[in-house]
C-alpha cells in the first residue's frame, strides 16, 4: 500500500540552528501539507502546497519556515533559527485532491524535532 | 472562529466492550467530517470521511454518525480490542481542516 515517508524520524538540534525535514508523498498525489503537533496538544496546520507553490499557510508559518519541492518526489520543510517552542512532531501529508472537498489525507509517521 | 470540541478527553474501557466518542463543531460552511485514529507517536490514519448528505458510515468495527443540523458527530467502537488503544481525532472541513484535540481511548484486558 502506498505511503507517505518522512525523514528523519527524530532530530535533535541546538537552538538557533536550521533543520530540514523531508517527506516523500504518495507518488500520484498533487496536494501536500505540513502539520505540527506539540506534545499533548492538537494537530495544527502549517502549510499546503500545490502546483509548486504554497496554496495556503497558517499564522504559525512565518518567515522562519519555508517549503520546497526540489525534485519530483521530495517535499521539504525548512525551519530556520530554531527556537525551543519549535519542538514538536511534524507531520507531512498528501492527498489526490485538495480544497474543501479534499479526499482522504494520508499522513506520514512524523519527524520528531527536539530543540535544546 | 471555527471550533471542534471532542468529549470525553479520555476514557478507559475493558476489552470486548463498546464505546462512543463525541464531536461537536461550529465549522461553517461545512464540507465534510473525518475521524482519524492516531497511535502514540505515529501519524493519524483515516477511519471515515462523511459529507453533508451522509449520516452513518462504517469501517469495520468503527461506525461514525453525523447530524449536520445539530453539528454533532459520534464515533462508535464495537467489541473493542487492545489495538484500539489510541487517540481518535475529529476533523471538520470548510475550505480547510479544523482538528479537534482528540479522545484518548485505553482498552484494558
Amino acid at each position: 500500500e502506498p505511503e507517505v515517508t518522512q525523514t528523519p524520524s527524530h532530530q535533535v538540534t541546538q537552538m538557533g540552528q536550521e533543520v530540514i525535514l523531508r517527506c516523500v508523498p504518495i507518488s500520484n498525489h498533487l496536494y501536500f501539507y505540513w502539520y505540527r503537533q506539540i506534545l499533548g496538544q492538537k494537530v495544527e496546520f502549517l502549510v499546503s502546497f500545490y502546483n509548486n507553490e504554497i496554496s495556503e499557510k497558517s499564522e504559525i508559518f512565518d518567515d522562519q519556515f519555508s517549503v520546497e519541492r526540489p525534485d519530483g518526489s521530495n517535499f521539504t520543510l525548512k525551519i530556520r533559527s530554531t527556537k525551543l517552542e519549535d519542538s514538536a512532531m511534524y507531520f507531512c501529508a498528501s492527498s489526490a485532491t485538495g480544497g474543501a472537498t479534499a479526499g482522504e489525507l494520508f499522513f506520514g509517521e512524523g519527524s520528531r524535532l527536539t530543540v535544546l | 472562529k471555527n471550533q471542534v470540541e471532542q468529549s470525553p478527553q479520555s476514557l478507559i474501557i475493558l476489552e470486548g466492550k463498546n464505546c462512543t466518542l463525541q464531536c461537536n463543531y461550529t465549522v461553517s460552511p461545512f464540507s465534510n467530517l473525518r475521524w482519524y485514529k492516531q497511535d502514540t507517536g505515529r501519524g493519524p490514519v483515516s477511519l471515515t470521511i462523511m459529507t453533508f448528505s451522509e449520516n452513518t458510515k462504517s469501517n469495520g468495527r468503527y461506525t461514525a454518525t453525523l447530524d449536520a443540523d445539530t453539528k454533532q458527530s459520534s464515533l462508535h467502537i464495537t467489541a473493542s480490542q487492545l489495538s484500539d488503544s489510541a487517540s481518535y481525532i475529529c476533523v471538520v472541513s470548510d475550505y480547510k481542516l479544523s482538528f479537534g484535540a482528540g479522545t484518548t481511548v485505553t482498552v484494558r484486558a
